[in-house]
């Protein structure tokens, strides 16, 4: 268990409005990332995040933002849903252990924009 | 651009099998390979991670290789039971500029028969 939750769990919105999806962990690390899974196409990155206000876009980025203005808070906002980005969101720490940096999953949100 | 494929996308055994799962990369210059285990409904938990200079990993009835040079990963289970059924995903690590990411295979998505 690496102590990373995520809230909510579920969502379902209506197009067009904003939506904030938090990622939490209790284990201080440097590392987070935000994904979204879909039927055909895998787990893609979204956002990540090396450092307090340090953050980057993935190969899927349009749409959304992050913050993280602490440690052990990631949050991805989509600005206005739109109902392709209906999906399942997972968030993942990457531990440096070892020199491992292997990856940790959070239990997912799963967001219907209709 | 680094591409991770699983083949087959499905796989149906009796239990008592052993089974062999695939995942190929088409750049070698990964950091390391990691294994997970994804139930339906939930998040990815990992399994195994094998360092860039690491062959095999093993964890009980599971074992993975690894062969950067032709850019392929195998995760081989032993005595499958009906509790393997699951889908597993690869993923490789790359880094850059001091920064992880994490590349996808789609999963293999299996099924052991009572």
């Amino acid at each position: 268990d690496a102590g990373i939750t995520q809230s909510p769990r579920h969502k379902v919105t209506e197009t067009g409005t904003p939506v904030t999806l938090r990622c939490h962990q209790t284990e201080n690390h440097r590392y987070m990332y935000w994904y979204r899974q879909d039927p055909g196409h895998g787990l893609r990155l979204i956002h990540y995040s090396y450092g307090v206000k340090d953050t980057d876009k993935g190969e899927v980025s349009d749409g959304y933002s992050v913050s993280r203005s602490k440690t052990e808070d990631f949050l991805l906002t989509l600005e206005s849903a739109t109902s392709s980005q209906t999906s399942v969101y997972f968030c993942a720490i990457s531990s440096p252990g070892g020199g491992s940096y292997e990856q940790y999953f959070g239990p997912g949100t799963r967001l219907t924009v209709t | 651009k680094q591409e991770v494929t699983q083949i087959p996308a499905a796989l149906s055994v009796p239990e008592g099998e052993n089974l062999v799962l695939n995942c190929s990369f088409t750049d070698s210059a990964i950091y390391n390979l990691q294994w997970f285990r994804q139930d339906p409904g939930k998040g990815l938990t990992s399994l195994l991670l094998i360092q860039s200079s690491q062959r095999e990993q093993t964890s009980g009835r599971l074992n993975a290789s690894l062969d950067k040079s032709s850019g392929r990963s195998t995760l081989y289970i032993a005595a499958s039971q009906p509790g393997d059924s699951a889908t597993y995903l690869c993923a490789v690590t790359l880094t850059t500029s001091g920064t992880y990411k994490y590349i996808f295979g789609t999963g293999t998505r299996l099924k052991v028969l009572a």
